[in-house]
């Protein structure tokens, strides 16, 4: 079945700081691929999403590539800001059409310290 | 964007009682809606897929005797804990698809969660 497996948490970063989240996930096809952030107190938000393969999505300087051959989608910004704290969540959801079933990754817990 | 509140936030029962937790898309109408689990530092499981004047479809190793869902309308669906135990508390989170959203994306909209906890 679907699996997803991220970074274990949590993350420390100093502002500005360079920030890499890994996400890598097992699934047969081609999934569609997504970041949700939830931050405290509040449901989670879909941070950004990619359909298919090389696809890049990108939200609030946010990034993560669609690659299949590596069956990744790793979540980077460049510099982080203090607002950014919160839990990040990657998903994939399908890979057959109007599977609306998603399946998570565990979470990662980012801090990010003035 | 597309708003789905769920009350209550927080709510703690004795052993043995029911607790009804509503979940309403507030500016959208969904037609279907999912229900999950969320344990400490752990991810959200699917426990079941609620649709709008149909019987929920739910995961395996859900008892659906236990976990009772109804989606009457197109805005509210509840999820009822019968007969909790101290082991049914968790952290519950709600998510809707807008019924005229695009399939292809699975894009869902979730709730804030609610907080269950049986003494």
């Amino acid at each position: 079945g679907n699996s997803v497996t991220q970074m274990e948490g949590p993350v420390t970063l100093s502002e500005e700081a360079f920030l890499t989240i890994n996400c890598t996930y097992t699934a047969t096809g081609y999934p569609s691929l997504f970041w949700y952030v939830q931050y405290p107190g509040e449901g989670l938000q879909l941070l950004l999403k990619a359909t298919k393969a090389d696809d890049k999505g990108s939200n609030k300087g946010f990034e993560a590539t669609y690659r299949k051959e590596t069956t990744s989608f790793h979540l980077e910004k460049g510099s982080v800001q203090v607002s950014d704290s919160a839990v990040y969540f990657c998903a994939l959801s399908g890979p057959n059409f109007g599977n609306e079933k998603l399946t998570f990754g565990t979470g990662t817990r980012l801090t990010i310290i003035p | 964007g597309a708003v789905v509140s769920q009350h209550p936030s927080r709510v703690i029962c004795k052993s043995g009682t029911s607790v009804k937790i509503e979940c309403r898309s507030l500016d959208f109408q969904a037609t279907t809606m999912f229900w999950y689990r969320q344990f400490p530092k752990q991810s959200l499981m699917l426990m079941a897929t609620s649709n709008e004047g149909s019987k929920a479809t739910y995961e395996q190793g859900v008892e659906k005797d236990k976990f009772l869902i109804n989606h009457a309308s197109l805005t509210l669906s509840t999820l009822t804990v019968t007969s909790a135990h101290p082991e049914d508390s968790s952290f519950y989170i709600c998510s809707a698809r807008d019924t005229e959203g695009i399939i292809l994306y699975n894009e869902q909209f979730f709730g804030p969660g609610t907080r269950l906890t049986v003494l």
